[in-house]
């Protein structure tokens, strides 16, 4: 089983749209995560931490369910500049220290947003 | 302006030159990052580094040299570049190895001929 697991999709949703992913992890120990986007193999860039309680920014909302091992990340209303690969990252703690695997990159989800 | 550059953004060499890519930060992380993406993979790990003159092996160490003689600069040296090694690369850094999300550069794109 991978360490961190994401739908690769493609994901095709029409503008306005809501799509949620999901993105599960297997160490419990795991302490911090976090969703980046990725457009068209430029750099990936931090959309937004995840924290316990959840959290929103504007459109997009993170959220952490600890029992299950999943993190998840919610559009709302999609734009066509939504489209891009959405990158969860893992922070596993419970590695040791300093390992290569403390930070764990999913595979990545595709999305796109149709006119 | 403060951040995380990479150079050269597109580099190509031919089989068995070194080659090295530099990445410079303004930030003062202590942690600097390279990766390197495929198609059809996604992002490994080459080495990293946890501080000036403190560096490690990542997922893909295999062909690759780095130096951290100073805190702002993490270059990325091949020594002998295969066709392999082509790829694009990401150098990142952060805070700490805890909390901090990564800061990615903005890649170079490398082709061994």
């Amino acid at each position: 089983r991978k360490e961190v697991e994401q739908d690769p999709g493609p994901f095709n949703v029409p503008e306005g749209a809501t799509v949620a992913f999901n993105c599960t992890y297997s160490n419990s120990a795991s302490q911090s995560f976090f969703w980046y986007r990725q457009d068209c193999r430029k750099e990936p860039k931090l959309l937004m931490s995840v924290y316990s309680s959840g959290n929103e920014d504007g459109r997009f909302t993170a959220q952490l369910n600890r029992a299950s091992q999943y993190i998840s990340l919610l559009i709302r209303d999609s734009k066509l500049s939504d489209s891009a690969t959405y990158l969860c990252v893992v922070n596993m703690l419970g590695v040791p220290s300093g390992s290569a695997r403390q930070l764990t990159f999913g595979s990545g989800t595709q999305l796109t947003v149709l006119p | 302006d403060a951040g995380i550059t990479q150079s050269p953004r597109y580099k190509i060499t031919e089989t068995g030159r070194q080659v090295t890519l530099m990445c410079h930060q303004t930030w003062s992380h202590s942690y600097m990052f390279w990766y390197r993406q495929d198609l059809g993979h996604g992002l490994r790990l080459i080495y990293y580094s946890a501080a000036a003159d403190i560096t490690d092996k990542g997922e893909v160490p295999d062909g690759y040299v780095v130096s951290r003689s100073k805190t702002e600069n993490f270059p990325l040296t091949l020594e002998s570049a295969t066709r392999s090694q082509t790829s694009v690369y990401f150098c990142a850094s952060s805070y700490d190895r805890v909390r901090s999300p990564l800061h990615f550069g903005n890649g170079t794109r490398l082709t061994v001929t």
